[in-house]
């Protein structure tokens, strides 16, 4: 069956410009989460939504990113007026259920912000 | 809050020997654990969780990571490391309460599997 799938794969943007970064997770997935990687280095956690109890923001680095994920399915991350700090790999990933199950991870958006 | 510690950046050994890498965690309750491995230019992969039960628990590719309570430690190990095995390696915990907790990640181990 098909995986998480991210887009776009790679984003070039000029610092000051708003993105947005789209995750479709596996279907039947409830949980569905947000890390960034810089180069080489750990995940940050950024978001998760379970269900439809409300997101754990506490992850978000800034007010300038949000995200919202619509009819339990897929996901978008904005980032407003974008800084080279934000210049990093986006994942998302999901799961069937909380708690126990692994995380099934997409490929990753590359932001480069210029 | 919980968290997990990666104590080591990188790890060096020759393939064909023993290889661990080390993970330790704090959290409310008991901890759901896991290892994923992250390949060159590929996406994350689960290994290995322990959820409850045998401490020893056996994963994919051969590794096998050790749960210990006391030391509140949950060590990845191989009894015989492949120069395929290189990689970034990421240990992750949630806490107790797991219809809430959400899942944290260590900074990563780099392991570098020398011919």
């Amino acid at each position: 069956g098909a995986g998480v799938s991210q887009s776009p794969s790679n984003k070039v943007t000029e610092k000051g410009k708003d993105v947005e970064l789209r995750c479709d997770p596996i279907s039947g997935h409830t949980a569905l989460y947000w890390y960034r990687q810089s180069l080489g280095q750990g995940l940050e956690f950024l978001i998760y939504f379970q269900g439809n109890s409300a997101p754990d923001k506490s992850g978000l680095p800034s007010d300038r990113f949000s995200a919202e994920r619509t009819g339990g399915s897929v996901s978008t991350l904005t980032i407003q007026r974008t800084q080279q700090e934000d210049s990093a790999v986006y994942l998302c990933a999901s799961s069937f259920r909380q708690g126990m199950e692994p995380l099934h991870f997409g490929n990753g958006t590359r932001l480069t912000v210029t | 809050a919980q968290s997990v510690a990666q104590p080591e950046d990188q790890v060096n050994v020759a393939e064909g020997n023993p290889l661990t890498v080390k993970c330790t965690y704090s959290v409310s309750g008991n901890p759901y654990l896991f290892w994923y491995v992250q390949y060159p230019n590929r996406g994350l992969q689960f290994l290995l969780k322990y959820i409850t039960g045998d401490n020893l628990v056996k994963g994919s590719y051969g590794f096998e990571a050790e749960f210990n309570k006391s030391q509140t430690s949950f060590h990845l190990k191989k009894p015989s490391a492949l120069v395929s095995d290189s990689a970034l390696y990421f240990c992750a915990v949630r806490g107790g309460s797991y219809n809430t907790d959400k899942l944290i990640f260590g900074t990563g181990t780099r392991l570098q599997v020398f011919p």
